[in-house]
């Protein structure tokens, strides 16, 4: 079944909207990850977040492991922001193998 | 630092051809990566080294695909013959840490096979 669970699938925002992503994980996957996609395919390794709450500059990420989700925040945000957000997590432990949602496109508009 | 470094960027190979993508992680870095990224089956972790050593193959889809490192500057991964359902964008990332933890991803290399 589907182990990694991302919505919304697609967002558009207003340049200087905040937004919120959400990841939800099944009781196998652990040790969360984000990542985002820019519009030329780079992709770039956001947060580590097993549990807690991380923050850099804009973005901000949170972990709840016990309840089996995470949440990405977006914080005024710019057309730079744009591109495909994804989270993963490991499949059980010792498992390197990263099992990624499909992922929720933001577009942001200026 | 010049990032983790794909070549090619673009290949686009015949049915059947061998096709070997090759991959520069950032130096020092100890853990390598090879994904591949379809529209069907979205972000998959083909194969991971650690120190040169494969750790875990389990994603490589068949014998048609092989990944080494000869050493810590470089990989290839191979696919021969390659097929038209092999067409994909593969990355190749590196990581500092043991395990796919804070990995930074190459530009990728989008292949066609036709």
């Amino acid at each position: 079944g589907i182990q990694v669970e991302q919505s919304p699938p697609d967002l558009i925002l207003q340049e200087g909207a905040n937004s919120t992503l959400r990841c939800n994980f099944s009781d196998s996957v652990n040790n969360l990850q984000w990542f985002h996609q820019n519009p030329w395919g780079q992709l770039i390794n956001l947060f580590y977040i097993p549990s807690g709450t991380k923050q850099n500059g804009r973005l901000s990420a949170t972990t709840v492991a016990t309840e089996r989700y995470s949440l990405l925040y977006i914080s005024s945000s710019q057309t730079t922001d744009s591109g495909v957000y994804f989270c993963a997590g490991l499949m059980g432990a010792g498992s390197y193998q990263l099992t990624f949602g499909k992922g929720t496109k933001l577009s942001v508009i200026p | 630092d010049a990032g983790v470094i794909q070549s090619p960027r673009h290949e686009v190979t015949e049915m059947g051809q061998e096709v070997t993508l090759r991959c520069k992680p950032i130096s020092g870095h100890n853990s390598l990566f090879w994904y591949r990224q379809t529209m069907m089956r979205g972000l998959e972790l083909l194969i991971y080294f650690n120190n040169n050593v494969p750790i875990d193959d389990s994603g490589m889809p068949e014998d048609r695909f092989s990944a080494k490192m000869p050493n810590a500057s470089f990989s290839t991964l191979k696919i021969q013959p390659s097929e038209p359902r092999d067409s994909a964008v593969y990355f190749c990332a590196s990581s500092l840490t043991a395990g796919p933890y804070e990995q930074y991803f190459g530009p990728g290399t989008r292949l066609t096979v036709t």
